[in-house]
């Protein structure tokens, strides 16, 4: 089982829709999670971090479910800008500031 | 300005030659970070450095050498390229864990390699 794995996509949503991607992650310690996003050809940048069961910025929702193992990210009344590639980030095992990321879930929202 | 910069943001280069990528940052951040991207992973780490006198292998580090010359300084080598170097890079940037930002990683804009 790969550490992090994500539904790679494409996620195709009309302007408006609300859409949410999971993101399964294999390190049963983990204490803090991450969402970036990636837009075409540039770099990742923070979306949202994680650390308790969840947490809620305007459109954006992510979610925690440690017995299950997976983080979810919500977006609500999807915008055109919104299309990018979403990244779901975990520490690795032990810390020390290792991040592994997940391949990512391109979303693509249309009018 | 750009907090973490890349030279250069596009090279295309032959098998076998030497290629340097270079990493400048202005955020004052002691650990840094080179990654490489490819179509359908996730970025794989290749070397990370937690100070000046400190450089560690990553996940992928064989064929790849780095040096960290300063503080704000991180350059990733490909001694001797081979096409499957074919990648997107990334440098990126962080403060210790400890700190309230530590789990947060700044990337540079990336350089885009083809190894013909």
């Amino acid at each position: 089982r790969k550490e992090v794995e994500q539904d790679p996509g494409p996620f195709n949503v009309p302007e408006g829709a609300t859409v949410a991607f999971n993101c399964t992650y294999s390190n049963s310690a983990s204490q803090s999670f991450f969402w970036y996003r990636q837009d075409c050809r540039k770099e990742p940048k923070l979306l949202m971090s994680v650390y308790s069961s969840g947490n809620e910025d305007g459109r954006f929702t992510a979610q925690l479910n440690r017995a299950s193992q997976y983080i979810s990210l919500l977006i609500r009344d999807s915008k055109l800008s919104d299309s990018a590639t979403y990244l779901c980030v975990v520490p690795e095992r032990g810390g020390y500031n290792k991040l592994i990321f997940g391949a990512g879930t391109r979303l693509a929202v249309h009018p | 300005d750009a907090d973490v910069t890349q030279t250069p943001r596009n090279r295309i280069t032959k098998t076998g030659k030497r290629i340097m990528l270079e990493c400048s940052q202005t955020k004052g951040h002691d650990r840094m970070y080179w990654y490489r991207q490819d179509p359908g992973l996730g970025l794989r780490l290749i070397y990370y450095s937690f100070d000046v006198k400190d450089i560690n292998k990553g996940e992928i580090s064989d064929g790849y050498s780095v040096s960290r010359q300063a503080q704000a300084k991180f350059s990733l080598s490909l001694e001797s390229a081979i096409p499957n170097q074919t990648a997107l890079y990334f440098c990126a940037t962080s403060e210790p864990p400890t700190s309230p930002q530590g789990d947060t990683q700044y990337f540079g804009p990336g350089t885009r390699l083809t190894v013909l």
